[in-house]
């Protein structure tokens, strides 16, 4: 089954320095990955997306993410992080249009980033 | 620059009530989503539609239903309301299947007493 998973339910990082929140992924084909950000009691945001080229993606917000294709990860990262990063992050698989797949988004359960100053 | 408008943003139903829930986007967009979120468990996909007048089922459809009568609105109808869809509800829309990233709104909290 097509899945994603985000290993660590919270992950606590001290302001100014870096933060990886991890995702990792399995889909048949070759997928396009999402990474989105929810603050308290709003929808979702979009953050960066994969589709091809560089394994190195820039987003908003100062955030990056690392396509691996070996290790089938995508793991977001920050140089620095702020107290204001502190937010839910969601990590999203788009698979492949074919195989019975409709190619709708499949989301991790989410990671908890806390920021303390 | 309002996006995407969900209505009402909470509500709390008796067990075999019903509502709808109305999804407005004003971007023009051709594909929207409902999803539901719960702890620990991330988004959900419902039902979504690929264009006006259609709609297709996602991955937990069992209890709901949904229209998309006009291109800017989608619908999501609860018939019976039961205890386990206490949630939150999201709506997105997007402009390409794809490629494009969803566009969300700010979530309608449901509670089923």
């Amino acid at each position: 089954a097509q899945s994603v998973a985000q290993p660590e339910d919270q992950v606590n990082v001290a302001e100014g320095n870096p933060l990886t929140v991890k995702c990792t992924y399995s889909v048949s084909g070759n997928p396009y990955l999402f990474w989105y950000v929810q603050y308290p009691n709003r929808g979702l945001q979009f953050l960066l997306k994969y589709i091809t080229g560089d394994n190195l993606v820039k987003g908003s917000y100062g955030f990056e993410a690392e396509f691996n294709k070996s290790q089938t990860s995508f793991h977001l990262k920050k140089p620095s992080a702020l107290v204001s990063d502190s937010a839910l992050y969601f990590c999203a698989v788009r698979p492949p249009r074919y195989g019975g797949s409709q190619g709708n988004l499949i989301f991790g359960k989410g990671t908890k980033l806390s920021v303390k100053p | 620059n309002a996006g995407v408008t969900q209505t009402p943003k909470f509500r709390v139903l008796k067990t075999g009530q019903s509502m709808t829930l109305l999804c407005a986007q004003d971007m023009n967009h051709e594909y929207m989503y409902w999803y539901r979120q719960d702890p620990g468990m991330g988004l959900r996909l419902i039902h979504y539609s690929v264009g006006e007048g259609t709609t297709a089922k996602g991955e937990v459809p069992d209890g709901y239903n949904v229209s998309r009568l006009k291109k800017q609105n989608f619908l999501l109808g609860l018939e019976s309301a039961a205890p386990s869809q206490t949630s939150v509800y999201f709506c997105a829309s997007s402009l390409t299947p794809n490629t494009g990233e969803l566009f969300f709104g700010e979530g309608s909290r449901l509670t089923v007493l």
